[in-house]
């Protein structure tokens, strides 16, 4: 089945670092969704993009659909401790369910 | 305000027992879904529904089932026969399902543990 392989696993930044994860597949998307989830939370759609070279900004986030559609990735820049937490990269293919990534857990060292 | 609510946040039942999870959604979104997700782990789909009166399985639907009798509500039953219930249960919906580019939008999710 298809798969998205999404990295890296964890990350440990000081607070004010730029973070970057990302996240392929071997099979081409026609979305590619980012969420973040709080612990004992539901996942929160950070940002939507829908179609290749897309580049879309929701404040210090920074996502790009990748031109080839099968790679994607997220940027948190001058990260703050409210950045912890786990984010999930999640692609459609054409006429077919969402797919997710296993997660990014982001740390924020004091 | 418009969501979804997954009802109880945390449920403790006895082993051996049926256990419905409660998902509504005022979105007025055509597709639902259940995943459920282990400690340090992904989202594995149970359940989806497209429409009304209609749903299909996804990846890890053995030991669950589920209805869609009405299009804001779609509940997860948990019966005896799933050998390792105790997890994190998320209810989704998104507005059209397969048919397109699609998001999906999670409610808070329902613990549940298994004694």
């Amino acid at each position: 089945g298809q798969q998205l392989n999404q990295s890296p696993q964890s990350m440990f930044i000081q607070e004010g670092e730029d973070v970057s994860m990302n996240c392929t597949s071997s099979s081409i998307f026609n979305t590619w969704l980012w969420y973040k989830q709080d612990p004992g939370e539901g996942p929160v759609l950070l940002i939507a993009l829908y179609k290749a070279g897309e580049l879309t900004s929701n404040g210090r986030l920074t996502a790009q659909f990748g031109i080839t559609r099968k790679d994607s990735f997220l940027n948190i820049s001058a990260s703050i401790p409210s950045d912890v937490g786990i984010y999930f990269c999640a692609g459609q293919p054409r006429d077919d369910k969402i797919i997710f990534g296993k997660g990014t857990r982001l740390h924020i060292l004091p | 305000d418009g969501g979804i609510t997954q009802s109880p946040k945390y449920l403790f039942r006895k082993e051996g027992q049926n256990v419905t999870l409660s998902c509504e959604q005022n979105l007025n979104h055509d597709a639902m879904y259940w995943y459920r997700q282990d400690p340090g782990q992904g989202l594995r789909l149970i359940y989806y529904s497209q429409i009304v009166n209609d749903f299909q399985k996804g990846d890890i639907a053995e030991g669950y089932s589920v209805s869609r009798e009405k299009k804001e509500s779609f509940p997860l039953t948990v019966t005896s026969a799933q050998k390792n219930p105790t997890a994190f249960y998320l209810c989704a919906s998104s507005r059209q399902g397969l048919a397109g580019a699609d998001t999906q939008y999670f409610g808070p999710g329902t613990r549940l543990t298994v004694l």
